[in-house]
């Protein structure tokens, strides 16, 4: 069965680094998502992303977010400048185009110190 | 303001008997409703949905939910819970036409032998 891939796993960065999460959808889908948690908590929404474009964000997401969809496969988060409040899970999801129904990664681990 | 309230943290039920986690949500719009599960260190794991139609959707592994939508709710049921059933339990809303999804906070369901 298809999966979403993410990579790396676990991530350890200095705040103000900048860090960039790896996510390969399946390759079908065409609506991409990044989620995060904490601490195994409340799954939060980042952005959505749709026929190479950004299709809705959330507070969160603010300029120190971006995303890209730099080939077929890749579907990135970078962080510019990391703060210890970024540590948590990070999500990537993806689903076909009317189904709604997301496959979600096994996700990263960023941890800033 | 949207929002997906799981008013329980954690749900404790013996092995064979129904066990109910509850949901409820306020949106303003036509709500997609979903059930996701996560176990440990795995990314979420889409259970069940409801879109439109018959109030009572199944889903995988023998749950079931029900659109109520005088009360806003959308409960997880399972007619004889089994131990395997133990897991995080994340309900989420999509408004229609916005490509966003809110997660609850999660409930933890521990199923004892």
């Amino acid at each position: 069965e298809p999966e979403v891939t993410q990579t790396p796993s676990h991530q350890v960065t200095q705040m103000g680094q900048e860090v960039i999460l790896r996510c390969v959808p399946i390759s079908n889908h065409l609506y991409f998502y990044w989620y995060r948690q904490i601490l195994g908590q409340k799954v939060e929404f980042l952005v959505s992303f749709y026929n190479n474009e950004i299709s809705e964000k959330s507070e969160i997401f603010d300029d120190q977010f971006s995303v890209e969809r730099p080939d077929g496969s890749n579907f990135t988060l970078k962080i510019r400048s990391t703060k210890l409040e970024d540590s948590a899970m990070y999500f990537c999801a993806s689903c076909l185009r009317g189904s709604y129904e997301q496959y979600f990664g096994p996700g990263t681990r960023l941890t800033v110190t | 303001a949207q929002s997906v309230a799981q008013p329980e943290d954690q749900v404790n039920v013996a092995e064979g008997n129904p066990l109910t986690v509850k949901c409820t949500y306020s949106v303003s719009g036509n709500p997609y409703l979903f059930w996701y599960v996560q176990y440990p260190n795995r990314g979420l794991q889409f259970l069940l949905k409801y879109i439109t139609g018959d109030n009572l959707v199944k889903g995988s592994y023998g749950f079931e939910a029900e659109f109520n939508k005088s009360q806003t709710s959308f409960h997880l049921k399972k007619p004889s819970a089994l131990v395997s059933d133990s897991a995080l339990y994340f309900c989420a809303v999509r408004v229609y036409n916005f490509n966003k999804f809110y997660f609850g906070s999660g409930t933890k369901l521990n199923v004892k032998p």
